[in-house]
């Protein structure tokens, strides 16, 4: 295990809704990453927080929103759901030295309807 | 550019046999490649890791061969076992940012 948690394991939403997903980071890490990984695909990064600030951002639009709080914990909003936004959502932390190495959670599959 | 191309996208592999994943990469300010390994309902976890300035980095039964002219590595895994059937990903680090190839779901058959 990495201790990284992710909550909640499971979730159902329907389209045009808003989610938020929560991380804790392992102990001593300062850098979150989040990634969305859709069914027999790699993961796609979506941002990476560092420092409570925004240090990274891939391709997805501004309804992905984030925040980390001062014990490096994490959340991923998401605005205005779509179908599409269904997908395994991970959680990565690392030290910003280190990002290379990232250590993942076990993730929150949403569904949306 | 930011791309990482991997391959197969599948593999079956004899328990005992040698297991070959391959990638490859444009972007030459990718600093840093590592392999994750992932299991059905986990997130991925880091198996190894290597740095553009090294040809190879074997750790137990996994190694990683990196030809930078080429923008190619690929991760072996000798001896291969059952407990080795995984999806395995390749990724490559520009800016703090991981770039993930698509992954290869890899059967080892007892």
């Amino acid at each position: 295990e990495t201790g990284v948690t992710q909550s909640p394991t499971h979730l159902i939403k329907t389209r045009g809704q808003q989610v938020t997903l929560r991380c804790s980071s392992q102990s001593g890490h300062n850098t979150v990453s989040w990634y969305q990984q859709a069914l027999g695909q790699g993961p796609q990064f979506i941002f990476q927080y560092y420092r409570e600030e925004e240090n990274g951002r891939g391709n997805f639009p501004p309804r992905f929103s984030g925040l980390q709080f001062p014990n490096y914990s994490s959340e991923l909003n998401v605005n205005a759901l779509e179908l599409d936004d269904s997908a395994l959502y991970l959680c990565a932390s690392s030290l910003v030295e280190a990002s290379g190495t990232q250590y993942f959670g076990p993730g929150t599959r949403l569904l949306v309807l | 550019q930011q791309q990482v191309k991997q391959s197969p996208q599948s593999l079956i592999v004899q328990k005992g046999g040698i297991s070959i994943i391959n990638c490859a990469y444009e972007n030459t300010a990718f600093d840093y490649f590592p392999w994750y390994q992932q299991f059905p309902g986990k997130g991925p976890a880091l198996l190894i890791a290597i740095r553009p300035d090294v040809s190879e980095k074997k750790e137990g039964r996994f190694t990683i061969s990196f030809n930078k002219s080429a923008k190619q590595f690929s991760l072996h895994i000798m001896d291969s076992q059952p407990g080795d059937s995984a999806t395995y990903f390749c990724a490559a680090r520009s800016n703090y940012q991981l770039i993930w190839g698509a992954g290869t779901k890899l059967i080892i058959k007892p």
